[in-house]
């Protein structure tokens, strides 16, 4: 299958500060990506849905201004986690799907665990 | 609205016994179902996928599953598992293939040896 990348893998920053976790397809283009938040033990939980050049779809009850999604290039998207706090903690997962059907299959990336102390 | 449920929370099995994941899902259309696993800090790996067609679906790693319409459920069976089957298992749903999948609490199979 095709690859998806996550960096960082890990990240831990103070309460307050921003965070950018980014997320790429190293071998196809990524028309759509989506966004995942897991908490532990618990399942995934779609954030939004971004694709290439156009404004991201965010999921009922997720914040757009605290969560910023960029998908500016065929191949990158990210997510800016603003003014971060404790209970953004979380595990968060992007997958992307290349062009075609919606039956088109989705990488899921390795995932960025963020800790807010 | 489309929901999943994944009965088991945990399931303990013996090396080279047969395990089953069950997954029931409600919706109102037709839907597309996804088990994925996950191991440890990891991101989530496609095991196997019923679009359409046979409602017998293999996978990798020697898994398979079912599609029940009338039972609404596509559990997933492992005939022998192995030590490194030990991992977290989604089932998930879809109305639109791979667009907005909603997954189930998941359920954590430990493989004993």
């Amino acid at each position: 299958g095709a690859v998806v990348s996550q960096h960082p893998s890990r990240v831990i920053c103070k309460s307050g500060t921003s965070v950018k976790i980014e997320c790429r397809s190293l071998d196809f283009q990524a028309t759509t990506m989506f966004w995942y938040r897991q908490f532990p033990k618990q399942s995934l939980m779609l954030m939004a849905t971004s694709n290439e050049g156009s404004k991201a779809t965010y999921e009922q009850g997720v914040e757009k201004d605290k969560f910023l999604i960029n998908h500016a290039s065929l191949t990158l998207s990210t997510l800016t986690v603003t003014s971060a706090h404790p209970e953004d903690s979380s595990f968060y997962i992007c997958s992307a799907r290349g062009q075609g059907l919606v039956n088109t299959e989705a990488f899921f990336g390795q995932g960025t665990r963020l800790t807010v102390v | 609205a489309q929901s999943v449920t994944q009965l088991d929370s945990q399931v303990p099995v013996f090396e080279e016994a047969p395990v089953e994941l069950r997954c029931n899902y409600s919706s109102s259309v037709s839907v597309y179902l996804f088990w994925y696993v996950q191991y440890p800090n990891q991101g989530l790996q496609l095991l196997l996928k019923y679009l359409s067609g046979s409602t017998l679906v293999k996978g990798i790693n020697g898994f398979e599953a079912e599609f029940n319409k009338s039972q609404t459920s596509f559990h997933l069976r492992k005939p022998s598992v192995h030590i490194s089957d030990t991992a977290e298992y989604f089932c998930a749903v879809s109305e639109g293939g791979y667009n907005k999948l909603i997954f189930g609490a998941g359920t954590r199979l430990a493989v004993h040896p």
